[in-house]
């Protein structure tokens, strides 16, 4: 069964570094989104990518935070300058466009930062 | 407006007896309801969906109940067993952008 790859597994960074997450949706799929989950807390939603460019993205995705698909098949999330709050799992996910609705999550990236 | 109030916290059910998990919303734009379980370590896998075109959806033992009215929906676990153990999120979103709005989450334990 297809599904989402992310790599790394679990980063540990000093708070300051840059950070960059890898995902590698599935391969038929148009529709790219990061979200994350501090521990213990609710997922939220970070940034939706369609189209080559940014659909939608929250609050939370700020001037810190930066997404690209650099070669068509790798889906990237880069954090400039770590903060200890963006210690979470960072969950990537893809969306093809006949199952609408259905998102399919890899299986997250820890980032911890110190 | 954007929340999705999800309850219980935490649940504790006898094997073979029947989960039930809630949620509200207020954003009559919403359109698209899916619950999602997570198992530890791993990311989260749809469950089952539903619209508001029907006021229930069954697959095999779960059943997602909808009151459109009330604006609630809940997740019922029927014949609950211990593999259902998991976090089980609610979520919703409207059509135009899948955004999906995430209910805080519900620890499901099954007794043996």
């Amino acid at each position: 069964e297809p599904e989402v790859t992310q790599t790394p597994s679990h980063q540990v960074t000093q708070m300051g570094q840059e950070v960059i997450l890898r995902c590698v949706p599935i391969s038929n799929h148009l529709y790219f989104y990061w979200y994350r989950q501090i521990l213990g807390q609710k997922v939220e939603f970070l940034v939706s990518f369609y189209n080559n460019e940014i659909s939608e993205k929250s609050e939370i995705f700020d001037d810190q935070f930066s997404v690209e698909r650099p070669d068509g098949s790798n889906f990237t999330l880069k954090i400039r300058s770590t903060k200890l709050e963006d210690s979470a799992m960072y969950f990537c996910a893809s969306r093809g466009q006949v199952q609408a609705g259905e998102l399919f999550f890899g299986e997250g990236s820890r980032l911890t930062v110190l | 407006q954007q929340q999705v109030k999800q309850s219980p916290q935490s649940l504790i059910v006898q094997k073979g007896g029947i989960s039930i998990i809630n949620c509200a919303y207020e954003n009559t734009a919403f359109d698209y309801f899916p619950w999602y379980q997570q198992f530890p370590g791993k990311g989260p896998a749809l469950l089952i969906a539903i619209r508001p075109d029907v006021s229930e959806k069954k697959e095999g033992r779960f059943t997602i109940s909808f009151n459109k009215s009330a604006k609630q929906f809940s997740l019922h676990i029927m014949d609950s067993q211990p593999g259902d153990s998991a976090t089980y999120f609610c979520a919703a979103s409207t059509d135009s952008n899948y955004q999906l709005i995430w209910g805080a989450g519900t620890k499901l334990i099954i007794k043996p």
